[in-house]
């Protein structure tokens, strides 16, 4: 069985620049969910998918978009980059959406914003 | 507002006694927790969870204790091994797509 898998592991972009992550859901998982860690902080929710379609998001705004495919991978896509941006992107799936169906975490894609 | 707290930036425990960290939270919706675990350059690894409908989960050395009425979590590691020295994540999620994490507590186990 499959783990989840971010790439890239790092990279260094420039504020104003666009970033585009990607994921792959562990096997059998069809809902794929990223949150955003920064130094210090515990992660916090940007959006999930399930199916295709937007299932929920939290306080970011639009220029953090995203993707899912047919197989069930994702991109997260962000746009105008700011310095604030620079933090650990997370990925996590799980079997079905919502709340009670435990999430497994990727090893993440830390982002550095100059 | 932080709505899933974890009071306790770090902890240290000797080799083989037990850990205690501890999680509060102050939405009365949350209706499952996790616990996860986290070493530098990883991400997150699911540990254990719990319903509320329960009030203690168990899983090997790992135990978990809900007491709604105080909003309060806390995790049981006994005995404590050098290789569970992490950073230790609580999250609360209340029925919805999402969930809520806690600051993490750095425990350090010492030989």
């Amino acid at each position: 069985e499959t783990g989840v898998t971010q790439s890239p592991t790092h990279l260094i972009k420039t504020r104003g620049q666009q970033v585009t992550l990607r994921c792959s859901s562990q096997s059998g998982h069809n809902t794929v969910s990223w949150y955003q860690q920064a130094l210090g902080q515990g992660p916090q929710f940007i959006f999930q998918y399930y199916r295709e379609e937007e299932n929920g998001r939290g306080n970011f705004p639009p220029r953090f978009s995203g993707l899912q495919f047919p197989n069930y991978s994702s991109e997260l896509n962000v746009n105008a980059l700011e310095l604030d941006d620079s933090a650990l992107y997370l990925c996590a799936s799980s079997f079905r959406p919502g709340g009670t169906d435990t999430q497994y975490f990727g090893p993440g894609t830390r982002l550095t914003v100059l | 507002d932080q709505q899933v707290k974890q009071n306790s930036p770090s902890l240290s425990v000797q080799e083989g006694r037990i850990s205690i960290l501890n999680c509060d939270y102050t939405n009365s919706m949350f209706d499952y927790f996790l616990w996860y675990k986290k070493y530098p350059a990883e991400g997150p690894t699911f540990l254990i969870s719990i319903s509320s409908i329960k009030d203690k989960n168990e899983d090997g050395r790992f135990t978990v204790f809900l007491n709604k009425s105080a909003k309060h979590l806390s995790l049981h590691i006994v005995p404590s091994q050098p290789g569970d020295s992490a950073v230790y994540f609580c999250a609360a999620s209340g029925g919805t797509y999402k969930y809520i994490f806690g600051t993490g507590t750095r425990l350090k186990v010492l030989a």
